[in-house]
């Protein structure tokens, strides 16, 4: 099963309007970290946002918030005010469980992707 | 100067060719991580390492090989390159911590021919 599921492939938005992109997830754990990622038209992978499972509040960065819904399983990325160089790639990422036994860690560290979402802002 | 660099950029080779494509950080972080991006597929974790004599495959290790060279360098090799392993290949650094993001290099467009 997908862990980590983004179902709009494409996404349209007119400048300065607020966008929303949909992510949900699939894990057992209770400790998960989750991450949203912007990869523009270059190519290189830009980190957004970031939510921890227990975070009690949802997470926010300038014009970039986390609507996270812990029960659903989702972890929607809002962007409000959108700028034409808000057109990218936008990936949702999961970071699962923990191996306390690792000395000097206490997460795996590893990301799952979505399949991304394609936002284009329109002038 | 970029924290996470990434050699080649681009490199086009042939079919059977041995290929290392190299990270270098700044970060001062001790993991590690390759990815490759094929479209649509999102990214796929390659290879991990949280120190410089630990290495984890991860889920499509087959046909690379990596070397953790010093805390600051990792690299990954294809010891006989196939036109399936045309890609966007990603390195990135974190440290771990309540968080541990993950911060990417700029990507090594690899074409297999």
């Amino acid at each position: 099963a997908q862990k980590i599921t983004q179902t709009q492939p494409g996404m349209f938005v007119q400048e300065k309007e607020a966008v929303t992109l949909d992510c949900t997830y699939d894990t057992s754990d209770q400790s998960y970290g989750l991450f949203w990622y912007k990869q523009p038209s270059s190519g290189e992978m830009i980190f957004l946002i970031y939510q921890g499972s227990y975070d009690e509040q949802n997470a926010t960065e300038g014009r970039y918030s986390l609507n996270f819904q812990k029960a659903r399983k989702s972890a929607n990325l809002v962007i409000s005010a959108s700028q034409l160089g808000d057109s990218a790639m936008y990936f949702c990422a999961m970071r699962e469980g923990r191996r306390a036994s690792y000395a000097g860690g206490t997460s795996y560290g590893k990301l799952t992707f979505g399949q991304g979402t394609i936002l284009t802002v329109h002038p | 100067d970029a924290d996470v660099t990434q050699t080649p950029r681009n490199r086009i080779t042939k079919t059977g060719k041995r290929i290392m494509l190299e990270c270098s950080q700044t970060k001062g972080h001790d993991r590690m991580y390759w990815y490759r991006q094929d479209p649509g597929l999102g990214l796929r974790l390659i290879y991990y390492s949280f120190d410089v004599k630990d290495i984890n495959k991860g889920e499509i290790s087959d046909g690379y090989s990596v070397s953790r060279q010093a805390q600051a360098k990792f690299s990954l090799s294809l010891e006989s390159a196939i036109p399936n392993q045309t890609a966007l290949y990603f390195c990135a650094t974190s440290e771990p911590g309540s968080t541990d993001t993950q911060y990417f290099g700029p990507g090594t467009r690899l074409t297999v021919l």
